[in-house]
């Protein structure tokens, strides 16, 4: 099993829908990630959180939010999708504070028609 | 702004030959950087690492050099397999309490048979 692991895969909504995408994780880790990529531009940060009690944006959070439900819970929402939204969305968890290293899921591809 | 940067979009090689990954970064207080590969389909993992006391680290097939100079970092593969056909990205970060990987826009490696 992956040790972190993203739902839906892949997901086609409708402009001004809710879309909700979940990430759950076996590592054991405090930090989690949730980035965009799109092509072109890479890999860019939209929340992360240090804790369950820890919230913070990154560089392009308009548009979306987090919930860190538990330790191993992160999910973000769009309360009303674009299309400029469409883009694949990776979550990931970091260990040690100051290594750095992430580990990601595999991906969720979100479609906005 | 700060940013992490590829020098090239794409890099064809033919297999067997040794590629050369090049990445420029412009934040000089960063200390921590990071190589991952991203498979088709696949979040990006973990290759190497490298702190900013060092100059070169090597792995398995895999070495990566720093030059803090002018602040470059270059990721090499030695006897470059089809498998290595992939997107790799640079991330560079400051170790810490908070610290967030920045990504660079990725470099495609196709190999030639």
């Amino acid at each position: 099993d992956a040790d972190v692991t993203q739902t839906p895969r892949n997901r086609i909504t409708k402009t001004g829908k809710r879309i909700m995408l979940e990430c759950s994780q076996t590592k054991g880790h405090d930090r989690m990630y949730w980035y965009r990529q799109d092509p072109g531009l890479g890999l860019r940060l939209i929340y992360y959180s240090f804790d369950v009690k820890d919230i913070n944006k990154g560089e392009i959070s308009d548009g979306y939010s987090v919930s860190r439900q538990a330790q191993a819970k992160f999910s973000l929402s769009l309360e009303s999708a674009i299309p400029n939204q469409t883009a694949l969305y990776f979550c990931a968890t970091g260990g040690l504070a100051g290594t750095g290293e992430l580990f990601f899921g595999e991906g969720s591809r979100l479609t906005v028609l | 702004g700060e940013s992490v940067g590829l020098h090239l979009p794409t890099l064809s090689v033919q297999e067997g030959d040794n590629s050369i990954i090049n990445c420029a970064y412009s934040n000089s207080a960063s200390d921590y950087f990071i190589w991952y590969k991203q498979e088709s389909g696949k979040g990006p993992q973990f290759i190497i690492d490298i702190r900013s006391n060092m100059d070169k680290r090597q792995g398995q097939r895999v070495t990566v050099l720093l030059n803090k100079t002018v602040k470059h970092l270059s990721l090499q593969i030695a006897a470059t397999q089809p498998g290595d056909s992939a997107v790799y990205f640079c991330a560079e970060t400051i170790t810490g309490a908070n610290s967030k990987l920045t990504f660079g826009k990725g470099i495609t490696l196709s190999v030639r048979p």
